[in-house]
């Protein structure tokens, strides 16, 4: 059985500072990664999705990287800014074939203090 | 191009009652997956349908329960609701092949804030 974790649960830090968030899972054997933010109250906003394939992804300010063998990935947040302030939570879908469910991580929570 | 559509927005019912929510997917996407986000849970999966048949369910009772219609709109309802089922309950699209691979990420709606009394 696949288990996500999210390591901090929180994490506050002052504007402007480079930030990484850390997802783990304990099956390597996925199909993908995706990372999201969750604003309160809000559905989940797709920020970037790695295939298996794939070391790393990169879109504006933000580069998640992956690495199967340790079961690992990370997001890293470039020049954090107040509006960066959500939950982030990462999500593995399973390479087993078939109607796989994904796991989500428990998220953490980020607050950039102004 | 309009995104994942959820309805209602909130949803205040009281024990033992029945309830409908709706999803309309990102148009060309054919699956579509449900989960329950609560504090103490997270994000729990559901179910997902693709071509009007459920591909997969999550552990939950058989109150929860769903459809897909040909058009790739999905209802999920729960019947005689309890304190329990109060939750945030997200819709999410996606494209995919037939044989089940995925082509496209994961687009979620804003949810069905549901309050149970």
């Amino acid at each position: 059985k696949q288990e996500v974790t999210q390591i901090p649960a929180a994490l506050s830090v002052p504007e402007g500072e480079n930030l990484v968030l850390n997802c783990s899972f304990t099956d390597s054997a996925i199909y993908n990664l995706q990372w999201f933010r969750q604003d309160p109250g809000k559905g989940l906003t797709s920020l970037l999705l790695i295939q298996s394939s794939q070391r790393e992804q990169t879109s504006g300010r933000l580069n998640a990287s992956l690495d199967k063998s340790s079961g690992r990935s990370t997001l890293y947040i470039a020049a954090s800014q107040p509006g960066d302030s959500a939950t982030y939570l990462c999500a593995v879908r399973p390479s087993s074939g078939g109607y796989q469910k994904v796991t989500f991580g428990t998220g953490t929570k980020l607050q950039v203090i102004p | 191009k309009a995104g994942v559509t959820q309805t209602p927005r909130y949803l205040i019912k009281t024990r033992g009652q029945q309830v409908t929510l709706s999803c309309s997917p990102i148009s060309g996407h054919r699956s579509v997956s449900w989960y329950q986000q609560t504090p103490g849970q997270g994000l729990q999966f559901l179910f997902e349908y693709f071509s009007e048949t459920q591909r997969n369910k999550g552990n939950f009772p058989g109150r929860f329960s769903g459809r897909q219609f040909s058009n790739s709109r999905s209802e999920m309802n729960v019947s005689t609701l309890e304190l329990g089922d109060s939750a945030l309950y997200l819709c999410a699209s996606s494209r995919r092949y037939p044989d089940g691979s995925y082509n496209s990420p994961l687009h979620f709606g804003n949810g069905t804030r549901l309050t149970v009394t």
